[in-house]
């Protein structure tokens, strides 16, 4: 499976402020996911992101709080904008198997707490 | 929306005791997965399910794909304190190559 890193792995921020992101893969990734996971909750899914495209947002989730970048195939990032407490989680990334694999392997996370 | 429910929530065992946690939905899936997450990690693949009744195991851990295609069981023998962490049951959407998951079961192990 691919070797996925997130940076920051935590941060801590104030509210009204915007915190990037980043993803990188060791290995060449049609699809990426961006996942929130609230405390003490399951995984939510923010959105798909695909390389040359827009990222796709699921329901609940809108480009301007969660603008996502995906350059090249190895690398996406994702923006927390005008951050709120509310939005304190770990927000993951993760990448599909292979093509058509329903797997998904996942990075470390980022922990970020909104003061 | 397909949706997992996932049970129970919570375990509390004696190290050394079998698991057994179960997840179900409405809807068929095509593909069952069991991820693990540990405090400060993200979710570790540790089974994939592809056949209804296919049973597969990893080590000490099990999980089969019910025949209906709407659950599936994960079952952990002789459980070491390693196993603590939160497992989560997870399937892909039909028709979109992304996943939901289920709640998670939280497992405490007193040694």
């Amino acid at each position: 499976s691919a070797v996925i890193s997130q940076k920051p792995s935590r941060d801590i921020c104030q509210r009204g402020t915007s915190l990037t992101i980043q993803c990188q893969v060791d290995s060449q990734v049609t699809m990426m996911f961006w996942y929130r996971q609230q405390p003490g909750q399951s995984l939510t899914l923010i959105a798909t992101a695909n390389q040359g495209s827009e990222a796709t947002y699921e329901s609940g989730f809108v480009i301007d709080k969660f603008p996502i970048s995906r350059p090249n195939l190895t690398f996406s990032t994702l923006t927390v904008s005008n951050m709120s407490p509310e939005d304190s989680s770990i927000y993951l990334c993760s990448v599909q198997g292979g093509t058509g694999s329903d797997e998904q392997f996942f990075g470390p996370g980022t922990r970020l707490t909104v003061l | 929306g397909q949706q997992l429910n996932q049970s129970p929530q919570s375990m509390f065992i004696q190290e050394g005791e079998d698991v057994s946690m179960n997840c179900t939905s409405s809807s068929i899936f095509n593909t069952w997965l069991w991820y693990k997450q540990e405090p400060g990690e993200g979710p570790v693949l540790l089974i994939a399910l592809y056949k209804a009744g296919e049973l597969t195991s990893n080590g000490r851990l099990t999980a089969q794909f019910g025949i209906t295609r709407k659950d599936s069981f994960l079952n952990i023998s002789a459980s070491i304190p390693s196993d603590v962490g939160i497992y989560f049951c997870a399937g892909p959407i039909q028709g979109a190559q992304k996943l939901v998951f289920g709640q998670g079961t939280r497992l405490t192990i007193n040694p």
